[in-house]
């Protein structure tokens, strides 16, 4: 089945370590994104890669670091130097990549979400 | 940046109810995503409406995008349509055509059997 995998489900840390989340997608979309969600609020995006070797900062990039070296997988890594990582982890996908498609045409705009991550610090 | 704002922030109704959810937003957008959140986290993607309306069983949504909003219909509600319903807009990057998502608050919805 085609779709977006995100591992681990659940996720313990001690302070002063990192990890790393895991997101697959066989979808064969370009761009990946990953939003970080704290209870009771909206999605807020941590970092996005239009395309392999290539990924952009969003609006909480600090204390986490990303990497594209396939088109399929986008981990995530929480490092020590974030001060609150507590929190449920979501990946997405679009086919949107850099061909300058016009964003009216929605499928290739159309995030689509994997099962999340819930990452607790000890 | 754009503000999406969602109304009511909680809603509870009796099985078989209908209800109306609100997103606001402050700028032009070109589209719009509907998702429903789920009792275990997943978001489910409800509807990619950039204007007009479209209807997909008990649910139909329509956006106004001259006016700056959307409505999410839900008739018949079933205790399975709990949960958190969030709107989306993207942001266009500059630096390509990938679209940053900005969500609104959400709306929870519970519907009591």
């Amino acid at each position: 089945d085609g779709g977006i995998t995100q591992s681990p489900k659940y996720l313990f840390r001690k302070e002063g370590q990192n990890v790393t989340l895991s997101c697959e997608q066989n979808l064969n979309h370009d761009a990946m994104y990953w939003y970080r969600q704290d209870p009771g609020q909206g999605l807020r995006l941590i970092y996005y890669s239009q395309i392999v070797n290539d990924f952009q900062k969003g609006d909480i990039a600090e204390g986490y670091s990303v990497s594209r070296e396939k088109k399929e997988s986008f981990p995530l890594t929480v490092t020590s130097a974030q001060k609150n990582p507590t929190a449920f982890y979501l990946c997405a996908s679009s086919i949107d990549g850099t061909s300058g498609i016009p964003s009216t045409l929605s499928s290739y705009n159309e995030q689509f979400f994997g099962p999340g991550t819930r990452l607790t610090v000890l | 940046g754009i503000q999406v704002e969602q109304s009511p922030p909680d809603l509870i109704l009796q099985e078989g109810a209908n209800s109306t959810l609100r997103c606001n937003f402050s700028d032009s957008v070109n589209n719009l995503q509907w998702f429903h959140q789920n009792p275990w986290g997943q978001l489910i993607n409800l509807f990619y409406i950039p204007s007009g309306t479209k209807q997909n069983g008990r649910l139909s949504a329509t956006t106004v995008a001259t006016e700056r909003y959307s409505l999410l219909y839900i008739s018949s509600s079933q205790t399975t349509d709990s949960g958190v319903y969030f709107c989306a807009v993207p942001l266009t990057i500059s630096s390509g055509s990938a679209r940053q998502l900005t969500f609104g608050s959400g709306t929870q919805l519970t519907v009591l059997p």
